[in-house]
């Protein structure tokens, strides 16, 4: 299985900073990584897709970038609503793997 | 637009068998695939498997393999997820995704999530 490692697993932030997350996968997973934003007690999210891709109604403060094993999500200007737990994910082979999360607190 | 709407809280005991419902709405039904995920509590995500409402096709991770079972109903656009002989580390928040098509695995759209709670 594709193991997807996630840095830092926490950070702490303050509205209106940049904050960067990064993703790397165990092999070439090519640009099939995606990002989902997760609150407290509610359903994942769907964020970025093929690695640098907005979803639909997803502000443009987030983007991603990235390619083969290295990927990153950024947030520019975080607002309150950011302030969640982070996952990435490879969609390239079987077994669809997660990351193990990233925490975003507010400083 | 696109919903997935589970069904409700289950508490099962060791050894017995849940079905958790996925009704679905907004989109052709037949044209994506319908995934699991399951989330322990305080824990990841992690990926069961998918059922392709066109034919019934499954995908199911190994972990699973011989425990689950993923149907789906064209007639009321509804996917299931039946897992069987149960235990305490199945406890977790099931939910349903439905992928982005074209054979393209990304979860696009998000069911609510199911708790199922075992426990004797």
């Amino acid at each position: 299985d594709i193991q997807m490692t996630q840095s830092p697993s926490s950070l702490s932030a303050s509205v209106g900073d940049r904050v960067t997350i990064t993703c790397r996968a165990s092999q070439d997973i090519s640009e099939y990584l995606a990002w989902f934003q997760q609150r407290p007690g509610k359903a994942p999210k769907s964020l970025i897709y093929l690695a640098s891709s907005l979803q639909s109604g997803v502000p443009s403060r987030f983007s991603g970038s990235g390619y083969g094993t290295d990927f990153t999500l950024t947030i520019n200007s975080l607002q309150p609503e950011d302030f969640a737990t982070y996952y990435c994910q490879q969609y390239n082979f079987y077994p669809l793997t997660f990351g193990q999360g990233t925490r975003l607190e507010m400083k | 637009q696109v919903e997935l709407v589970q069904s409700g809280a289950e508490v099962k005991k060791p050894g017995a068998s849940v079905k958790v419902s996925c009704k679905t709405s907004g989109y052709s039904f037949t044209g994506y695939h319908i995934h699991w995920v399951r989330q322990a509590p305080g824990q990841g995500l992690e990926w069961m498997g998918w059922v392709n409402p066109n034919g019934g096709g499954t995908h199911y991770t190994e972990q699973f393999q011989g425990r689950v079972t993923m149907t789906s109903d064209t007639s009321i656009t509804t996917a299931y997820m039946e897992l069987s002989s149960l235990r305490s580390d199945d406890t977790a928040v099931y939910y349903c995704a439905r992928d982005q098509g074209y054979q393209l695995l990304f979860l696009e759209f998000w069911g609510q999530g199911t708790l199922v709670s075992v426990s004797s």
